[in-house]
Parts: structure tokens; sequence; C-alpha cells
């Protein structure tokens, strides 16, 4: 069955480290998202893709990137963790946006960042 | 960005009840979706209903997307249905209803 993977589940990592967080698709699909939840935030967008190549700032990108080299795969790289960024991040796709799309998602990484 | 309101925030309900979530936006919206964020934190997708009504069993969704607006019926509520309810459009979420279902 297709599926969605995200790794690790759970991070622990120090202020100031690099930290990447993988995302797997096995839909083919060509839409890409990361968001973060926090309290009383609900979920934020992050960045997110359309293909190959494709990137694009969400609401909440600044101390973010990703690439997108593949159609299966868009990591999600923290320059400089900061504390501000403990939170749980989902990564989500979907296929061109038309009758019966519909996002699928990971199942979240936790990150602390101390 | 275009702003999500959803209500109530909270909702508690014997089993066996019906509920209606709201979910009001700012701005018209394409690619309106339902999910559902059970306890464990993994989320459900439940409608993907830029218009008109779907149904799914115990659940159905309404969007009037003239008015940018869209409703989450559950009727005959389990305690499997607790949670959290987000609409969304992809880029922005509502903060969610958080419905517990009580035995």
């Amino acid at each position: 069955d297709a599926e969605i993977t995200q790794s690790p589940r759970h991070k622990i990592t120090e202020t100031g480290r690099q930290v990447t967080l993988a995302c797997h698709q096995t839909w083919n699909h060509n839409n890409m998202f990361w968001y973060r939840q926090d309290l009383g935030h609900g979920l934020r967008l992050i960045h997110y893709s359309y293909g190959v190549h494709d990137t694009n700032k969400g609401e909440v990108s600044d101390g973010y990137s990703v690439s997108r080299s593949n159609t299966e795969d868009l990591p999600l790289t923290l320059e400089s963790a900061a504390s501000s960024q403990t939170s749980v991040y989902f990564c989500a796709s979907s296929e061109v946006p038309g009758p019966g799309t519909e996002a699928f998602f990971g199942q979240g990484t936790r990150l602390t960042v101390v | 960005g275009i702003q999500v309101e959803q209500s109530p925030p909270d909702l508690i309900l014997q089993e066996g009840a019906n509920s209606t979530l709201r979910c009001n936006f700012s701005d018209s919206v394409n690619n309106l979706q339902w999910f559902h964020q059970n306890p464990w934190g993994q989320l459900i997708n439940l409608f993907y209903i830029p218009s008109g009504t779907k149904q799914n069993g115990r659940l159905s969704a309404t969007t009037v997307a003239t008015e940018r607006y869209s409703l989450l019926y559950i009727s005959s509520s389990q305690t499997t249905d607790s949670g959290v309810y987000f609409c969304s459009n992809q880029f922005y979420f509502g903060t969610g209803t958080s419905l517990t279902v009580i035995p």
C-alpha cells in the first residue's frame, strides 16, 4: 500500500545544531507540504512543493529550508535549531487539486531543541 | 493570509448524540478539507469538499463556497470520534474543534 513516512519520530537536539527531518511518500504525488503544530496555533505551513525542483515558502518559513530532488522525498532542514522550533512536525502529500483530491499525512516528528 | 475560524472550540457529547462543527474562511477557498486528529496525534483525511455535500457513514460535510463556510455533521457519535477536527485549504488550518465523546 502507498504511504507517507516521517523519520525520525522523536528527536532531541541542541540549540545551534543543523537538523534534517525526512519525509518519504510512495503515492507518487506531486504536492508535498511541511507543517508544524503547536498548542494554540493549530497547524501552520512551513514550506511546500508542487514538484521536483519546486519549493515555496509558507507562513512560518524563517529558519527552515527544503529541497525537492525527486518526487518521493521532501526533507526539512533546520539550519540552526532554536528553542522556538520545538514542535511537532507533520509532512503531507496530495495530488494536483481536482475532484477527489485529498491530503495524506505522515505520523509526525516530535522535535525538542534544548 | 486567510483567517480560518472553527466553532465551537470544545465540545463534549454523550455517546449517540449528534453534532455540527463549523468552519468559516475570511476569503474564498479551494481545496477545503476536513481532518480528524485522533488522541494519538494521527491526522486522518475525512473529506475533500470544495463545494456541495458528501457523506461517509455517520459523517457528512457541506461546503457553501459562495458564503465561505463549511459544516461537518457527526451523527450517533461514538467514543472513537473523540479528538480534534480541523478544516483546511492545505495552506491554512483552523485551530480546531476538540471533541470528547463520553460513554
